[in-house]
């Protein structure tokens, strides 16, 4: 199985902050990374997909890129309803695996 | 509107089975794979199984196969996952998810929408 790494696991941050959240897969995976923001007690919700596309609906101060093993979740300008854990996937292989998330919150 | 809805869940004892379903609404199941996703409490999200949108292909978590099984009926625009032999670490909230394409070995493919989850309680 591919494992997906993610760091931080948690960070702080202030509204208005740029933030940068890291993903690295323990194999190539090319462009086949999504990611997902999760707010408590919700659902995953769909970011991004093929590691830099902006799923329709998803703000603009979110963005993605990376390919091979490394990719990055940059978000331009911290929001207040953007305080959430977000996860990367990879869908290269099967199993398809998240990362272990990574935490934002109130500084 | 898309939407996925689960039910099912519900606190019931080690060794014991239980049957999830999704109930899908605004969109054609049977046009897309499908996934179950679960997450223990305060922990975070892993892949369980998929099917594929005619059922043919099904693949499992190791931590599951042999014990839980994916299927539809496309008909009722339904998904199920059938768990058998439960233990405590199957405690979790367990989401379906449809994926981008009918095939779930397609790499350029998404989860997306995801249901609200059902809560399963493993406990004596």
């Amino acid at each position: 199985d591919i494992q997906m790494t993610q760091s931080p696991s948690s960070l702080s941050a202030s509204v208005g902050d740029r933030v940068t959240i890291t993903c690295r897969a323990s194999q190539s995976i090319s462009i086949y990374l999504n990611w997902y923001q999760q707010k408590p007690g919700k659902a995953p919700k769909l970011l991004i997909y093929g590691a830099s596309s902006l799923q329709t609906g998803v703000p603009s101060r979110f963005s993605g890129s990376g390919s091979g093993t490394d990719f990055t979740l940059t978000i331009s300008s911290l929001q207040p309803e953007d305080f959430a854990t977000y996860y990367c996937q990879q869908r290269y292989s099967t199993p398809p695996t998240f990362g272990q998330g990574t935490k934002v919150e109130i500084k | 509107q898309v939407q996925l809805v689960e039910s099912g869940g519900g606190v019931v004892q080690p060794g014991r089975s239980l049957r999830l379903s999704c109930a899908a609404s605004g969109f054609t199941l049977s046009s897309y794979a499908m996934h179950w996703v679960r997450q223990a409490p305060g922990k975070g999200l892993e892949w369980m199984a998929v099917i594929s949108y005619d059922g043919s292909d099904k693949y499992y978590a190791d931590s599951v196969k042999g014990r839980f099984t994916i299927s539809r009926d496309n008909s009722k625009n339904t998904l199920y996952l059938q768990m058998n032999s439960l233990r405590a670490e199957d405690t979790a909230v367990y989401y379906c998810a449809r994926d981008r394409f009918r095939s779930p070995s397609n790499p350029s493919g998404w989860f997306d929408p995801w249901g609200q989850g059902t809560l399963v309680t493993v406990s004596s």
